[in-house]
């Protein structure tokens, strides 16, 4: 089946700095990928959307400055957290879609805490 | 737009006994319906989903749903669970190639 890797699978960083997270499609060409966040014992809340070589779609309320979405290549995605705060610690998840395939393919998940 | 309730935020069964985990959907329009599977600190697994055709679907891990497009419901169901099972469940909506809205999930955790 579809394989999505994250990395890193955690992360700890101080307030202020930045921290980027990729997702990988290992075996097929992802043509949408999706980032989520997951808070303690709630439901995945879509941040936004990527299109290979297009700006991402950002969802109602997220701040498109602060979380900087990149989907370089058809196997690459990346989530960069700006200027993080104790606030955005979160479980991040990433999952990728391929051309005609309406099924997303999940990865493991990110935890970043900020300290 | 769509959105999901899942009825019980927990559940809790005993190893062997039936479990039911209740999904409610909303759309103006014919959506299509997924379970997902997470594990603690891990991503999503497909159970299964229903595209069209036959309103029982049958999943991986003998989990089982049934389609009821009157009651705009999509439940899951297991006849016998095991400890293993024991994880939270996701039931989700989607216009196929559009995003998915899921629910709040539904832990399930299976007592010996």
């Amino acid at each position: 089946g579809a394989v999505v890797s994250q990395h890193p699978s955690r992360v700890i960083c101080k307030s202020g700095t930045s921290v980027k997270i990729e997702c990988r499609s290992l075996d097929f060409q992802a043509t949408t990928m999706f980032w989520y966040r997951q808070f303690p014992k709630q439901s995945l809340m879509l941040m936004a959307t990527s299109n290979e070589g297009s700006k991402a779609t950002y969802e109602q309320g997220v701040e498109k400055d602060k979380f900087l979405i990149n989907h370089a290549s058809l196997t690459l995605s990346t989530l960069t957290v700006t200027s993080a705060h104790p606030e955005d610690s979160s479980f991040y998840i990433c999952s990728a879609r391929f051309r005609s395939s309406y099924e997303q393919y999940f990865g493991p998940g990110t935890r970043l805490t900020v300290t | 737009a769509q959105s999901v309730t899942q009825l019980d935020s927990q559940v809790p069964v005993f190893e062997e006994a039936p479990v039911e985990l209740r999904c409610n959907y909303s759309s103006s329009v014919s959506v299509y319906l997924f379970w997902y599977v997470q594990y603690p600190n891990q991503g999503l697994q497909l159970l299964l989903k229903y595209l069209s055709g036959s309103t029982l679907v049958k999943g991986i891990n003998g989990f089982e749903a049934e389609f009821n497009k009157s009651q705009t419901s999509f439940h899951l169901r297991k006849p016998s669970v095991h400890i293993s099972d024991t994880a939270e469940y996701f039931c989700a909506v989607s216009l196929l190639t559009e995003k998915l809205v899921f629910g709040k999930g539904t832990k399930l955790t299976v007592n010996p």
